[in-house]
Order: structure tokens, then sequence, then C-alpha cells
């Protein structure tokens, strides 16, 4: 597909349990993001990725949280020993460009919904 | 930090009003983004806005770069049932790493 694909889109995992999630953004964006988003809230910001440089990691809620990205490509987002507070929709976004382009444009995926029991 | 205040939270509408909502913020903006968000699934864009005082259609939505860049406005013509959802405004400004910061959401219901 030509869009981003998130993969999984659900996930229930116990207490203290690790999670991956997946972000396949679209093809030949340069920039990737991960946002959190808890039931009935707005988008908040976890962790962004543009070309070769070092991420933006300034959103990361905890050491707990962690992602990387593989060149322009896959990203993961790594939950340890995850808490029920970690309960969200994790949704992961991509731009062709960074966020100094003169035209800017984010897409995002359909999310991975996170229950942590 | 730079905030985004958007409003109203939330509203009801019946089938051919017309809807607006808006954004505002203290900080001047580059790009403006207008999302639509339904139950289980990701935000769509549906407008980006690049310069001020410009205006934008898609369809029935309008949307506008406001002229001072500190804010911008979505209208909804002649709402239908499937606009119900959340819109999310999302303001783009510089600096050496430039950053994207979302309003909290304005959410469509119908009225009861």
């Amino acid at each position: 597909g030509a869009g981003v694909s998130q993969s999984p889109s659900n996930k229930v995992t116990e207490k203290g349990k690790d999670v991956e999630l997946r972000c396949d953004p679209i093809s030949g964006h340069t920039a990737l993001y991960w946002y959190r988003q808890r039931l009935g809230q707005g988008l908040e910001f976890l962790i962004y990725f543009q070309g070769n440089s070092a991420p933006d990691k300034s959103g990361l809620p905890s050491d707990r949280f962690s992602a990387e990205r593989t060149g322009e490509s896959v990203s993961t987002l790594t939950i340890q020993r995850t808490q029920q507070e970690d309960s969200a929709v994790y949704l992961c976004a991509s731009s062709l460009k960074g966020l100094l382009s003169v035209t800017y444009e984010q897409y995002f995926g359909p999310g991975t919904r996170l229950t942590v029991t | 930090g730079q905030q985004l205040n958007q409003s109203p939270q939330s509203m009801f509408i019946q089938e051919g009003e017309d809807v607006s909502m808006n954004c505002t913020s203290s900080s001047i903006f580059n790009t403006w983004l207008w999302y639509k968000q339904d139950p289980g699934e990701g935000p769509v864009l549906l407008i980006a806005l690049y310069k001020a005082g410009e205006l934008t259609s898609n369809g029935r939505l309008t949307a506008q770069f406001g002229i001072t860049r500190k804010d911008s406005f979505l209208n909804i013509s002649a709402s239908i049932p499937s606009d119900v959802g959340i819109y999310f405004c999302a303001g783009l400004y510089g600096g050496s790493q430039g950053n994207l910061i979302f309003g909290k959401g304005t959410k469509l219901s119908v009225k009861p």
C-alpha cells in the first residue's frame, strides 16, 4: 500500500512484559514520528527521526521507552516492563521532508492499540 | 513551551449546518495542518496551509491561515453525518530544528 502501516493493530500484554511496535513509513519519506494518544486525548509527541540525524527523543516519557529506525525505512518502538498507564494508541507518522521544509505534510498510520492488563 | 488552543472542544451538528472551529496561539507558525480522526483510525490530513492569509478548500472544507500567523480556522459547510469525528489542528514553527505541535482536538457529534 501507499500509506503508513503499523503492526500489530492491537496488542494486549501483561504488566511487566516488553512490547515492540512496528511502523512502515511511506516509501521515500525521510522523517518518521511516534506519538501516543490516550483515550479521548490529543496527540503526545514521543520521538522524531530525520534522515541520518540523531533522533529527537525529547518526548519519550521514561527510559522504558526506546525507538530505532533502520535507515529511512522501518521503525520499532519498544516499551520495556509495561505499566497500565502505557495503555494507549501508538501512532506513527511520516513526512517526505523534515520539519524545516517549506511545504510540510505529515501522514499517519492507523495506530497500534496497546492494552496493558 | 509553545501551545495551541483549539476550540471548541466539542460541538453537536445537525445535518446541513455549517461548522466552524479554530486554533490560536501566542506564537507564530509557518505551516498549519488540519486532520480528521475517525474512531479506531489514525488522523487523516485534510488541508495544509503555508502562507499567511492563505485560504484553501477541500470539498466542503475550507481552512484559512490567519494573517497574523498565530491562528487558523476550519469551516465545514452543509455538514453531513459522516463529518462526525475529531478534528485536530497542527502548527509548525521554526527554530533550529522546527517543531510541530497539535491542538487537543474538536469533537464533532450528531445532535440527538
